[in-house]
């Protein structure tokens, strides 16, 4: 089992670019989560989804979108990037109310 | 919202030593919680988890407690190892969608 994996792993992009970030799990969780990580900030959730189809905002959703059309794929999309999405962007998935298994990460950075 | 406060940010600690991490909560109904491992450059990982339905949990050197009065939770390392430097993350959750990290202590073991 690959178990979650995320493309890209880096990524530079210019104000006001688009981009999308995929997550892909082989593990049939039913839970998916995109978290943020800022130095001395922890690990921030920006949204999450519950099963296919269904999606809802965490602690930091403004400025992304996502959408779950596969049980196995979790989308994040920026529309107009900032330099405060700079970031390292974690997918996530789980079981209810069981561990999360984290990917590998994405390192953004938008000049 | 949710307010998950970590203390230590940072802890160094010789080997052979112990290292205690606390982290305190605000929501009563909070009923999971995960703490995880990350390492440099790599993914957060869970190293041990307990639910409000108990008080503490041991998995070899590693131990957790959790107060719910107090609304305060530890990680305890025992016996702590060059390896155990890392950092670790506290979290909770009420619901298993949404999950409240800390801010992270960077632990350091001293050879």
């Amino acid at each position: 089992n690959a178990g979650v994996t995320q493309t890209p792993k880096f990524r530079v992009l210019k104000t006001g670019q688009s981009m999308t970030l995929l997550c892909a799990q082989d593990m049939n969780h039913e839970y998916m989560y995109w978290y943020r990580q800022d130095p001395g900030m922890g690990l921030r959730l920006i949204h999450y989804s519950v099963g296919e189809g269904t999606t809802a905002k965490g602690e930091v959703p403004d400025g992304y979108n996502v959408s779950r059309l596969k049980k196995q794929n979790f989308l994040l999309g920026l529309e107009s990037a900032a330099p405060s999405q700079t970031s390292v962007y974690f997918c996530a998935s789980s079981r209810r109310e069981r561990e999360q298994y984290f990917g590998p990460g994405t390192r953004l950075t938008v000049t | 919202g949710e307010n998950v406060e970590q203390h230590p940010s940072t802890l160094s600690v010789q080997e052979g030593d112990s290292a205690v991490i606390k982290c305190t909560y605000s929501d009563s109904a909070s009923n999971y919680f995960p703490w995880y491992k990350q390492e440099l450059g790599k993914r957060p990982q869970l190293i041990i988890d307990i639910r409000s339905n108990v008080g503490e949990k041991k998995d070899q050197r590693i131990a957790v407690t959790l107060n719910k009065t107090a609304k305060h939770f530890s990680l305890h390392i025992t016996e702590t190892q060059p390896e155990d430097s890392a950092v670790y993350f506290c979290a909770d959750s009420t619901t298993g969608n949404q999950f409240y990290f800390g801010t992270g202590t960077s632990l350091t073991v001293i050879p």
